[in-house]
């Protein structure tokens, strides 16, 4: 069965600097998916930024980007020019392909995220 | 982004009653949705993954006949909390998904207390 780890429960950085988030997986699937979700104080589950396996190309949406090491099985976001409106719980997520596997998101503990002002 | 619609938001019910947690795709037909659970300050426990006109896979430990699920249409899929328990308190989430090759996305939670 695949796991997610967050080994930061809480994180903090002041506003507009950057701070990276880190995860790690266990898998033996070669294709998969990889995500970040934010859940702010409303409980929303909101999608940040998605990878895949695959890809060697590292995603970036804005602000946001993945730093992939398949190897390595790592998977960090790292938040540039950290707004207020970051601050969050963060939930990195696997889902295996389409091809293989069952199709449900694995979730790690997930990382508080403080922004100060 | 697509929209899921969770209703209620939150409920309050007595010990012993059964409540119903509604899980609709407004802008997509679901073939597959997910039910989690989410105790505070905690990830999302997976519960059961629903595919329309068919019965819900339950992950292990979770109880079918406590929590009933029906996915009976491609827009709608409920979670039906039996006799309930303050235990069973907690924050419920769906997530709904169109197919195997898109992306599911979450409706607004449901935050049940049971006193």
């Amino acid at each position: 069965a695949q796991t997610v780890t967050q080994s930061q429960p809480e994180m903090s950085v002041q506003e507009a600097e950057t701070v990276t988030l880190s995860c790690t997986y266990d898998t033996s699937e070669s294709d998969y998916y990889l995500f970040w979700y934010k859940q702010p104080p409303s409980r929303q589950m909101i999608l940040v930024i998605r990878q895949e396996a695959y890809k060697q190309q590292n995603a970036t949406e804005n602000r946001f980007s993945v730093n992939f090491q398949k190897a390595a099985k790592s998977f960090s976001l790292k938040i540039s020019d950290s707004q207020l409106g970051d601050a969050a719980m963060y939930f990195c997520a696997y889902r295996s392909s389409p091809r293989q596997g069952a199709q449900k998101l694995v979730f790690g503990q997930g990382t508080r995220l403080t922004i100060n002002p | 982004g697509a929209v899921v619609s969770q209703h209620p938001s939150w409920v309050i019910c007595k010990s012993g009653t059964s409540v119903k947690i509604e899980c609709r795709s407004l802008d997509f037909q679901a073939t597959t949705m997910f039910w989690y659970r989410q105790f505070p300050k905690q990830s999302l426990m997976l519960m059961a993954t629903s595919n329309e006109g068919s019965k819900a896979t339950y992950e292990q430990g979770v109880e079918k006949d406590k929590f009933l699920i029906n996915h009976a249409s491609l827009t709608l899929s409920t979670l039906t909390v039996t006799s309930a328990h303050p235990e069973d308190s907690s924050f419920y989430i769906c997530s709904a998904r169109e197919d195997a090759n898109t992306e599911a996305f979450f409706g607004q939670g449901t935050r049940l207390t049971v006193v």
